[in-house]
């Protein structure tokens, strides 16, 4: 069955640094989405794509965040100087369509800023 | 601005009862899908709920959409220890983003 992968599983980051978060969605997906969850609380919205550029961002999405598809599989994640604060886990989802269809979640990339 | 309220937000169980869990949201959708998830695992699909009145079964869980309401329902039918978890539903916006909620523990104890 069709997944969607992230690369590396768990990353640790001193404060400041740039960090890049790696997905391969499900090869016929077109639609593709960053989620975080900080430790123990709700799956939030980072982010949606479609067709090379971002359809939608929340306020969490500022000037620090970027999303790219740099070639036909990838899609990543770039947070260009890291806080204490971006520390969760961050998935990655896919979805044929942008509506009524299933995303589906990638395992995740456990991010760690000391 | 679309909110997602659960409730309860923790729920202990024994084994062989039955609960609900309620997902209340505040503006129109009609597209709503339960995920569940493992202490530092990824979000499962449990369901999809696309219409008014859709319900779904799978084994021991059921699921529900009531659209006039803006309320979608867990129901768990006596409950095994598998089902522990923390489950979460999650209402679509516009634009296909997902909103959700606070999510629910849930710890079946025999």
């Amino acid at each position: 069955e069709p997944e969607v992968t992230q690369t590396p599983s768990h990353q640790v980051t001193q404060m400041g640094q740039e960090v890049i978060l790696r997905c391969v969605p499900i090869s016929n997906h077109l639609y593709f989405y960053w989620y975080r969850q900080i430790l123990g609380q709700k799956v939030e919205f980072l982010v949606s794509f479609y067709n090379n550029e971002i359809s939608e961002k929340s306020e969490i999405f500022d000037d620090q965040f970027s999303v790219e598809r740099p070639d036909g599989s990838n899609f990543t994640l770039k947070i260009r100087s890291t806080k204490l604060e971006d520390s969760a886990m961050y998935f990655c989802a896919s979805s044929e369509s942008a509506s009524s269809y299933e995303q589906y979640f990638g395992p995740g990339t456990r991010l760690t800023v000391t | 601005e679309l909110k997602v309220e659960q409730n309860p937000l923790f729920l202990s169980m024994q084994e062989g009862k039955n609960y609900t869990i309620y997902c209340n949201y505040s503006t129109t959708s009609d597209r709503l899908y339960w995920y569940r998830q493992d202490p530092g695992k990824s979000l499962e699909s449990l369901f999809v709920l696309l219409s008014n009145g859709a319900v779904k079964q799978e084994g021991r869980l059921m699921a529900s959409l009531d659209t006039k309401a803006r309320l979608s329902t867990l129901h768990i039918t006596a409950a095994v220890h598998d089902l522990s978890a923390t489950y979460f539903c999650a209402v679509e916006n516009q634009g296909g983003k997902l909103i959700f909620g606070q999510g629910t523990e849930l710890s079946v104890k025999p």
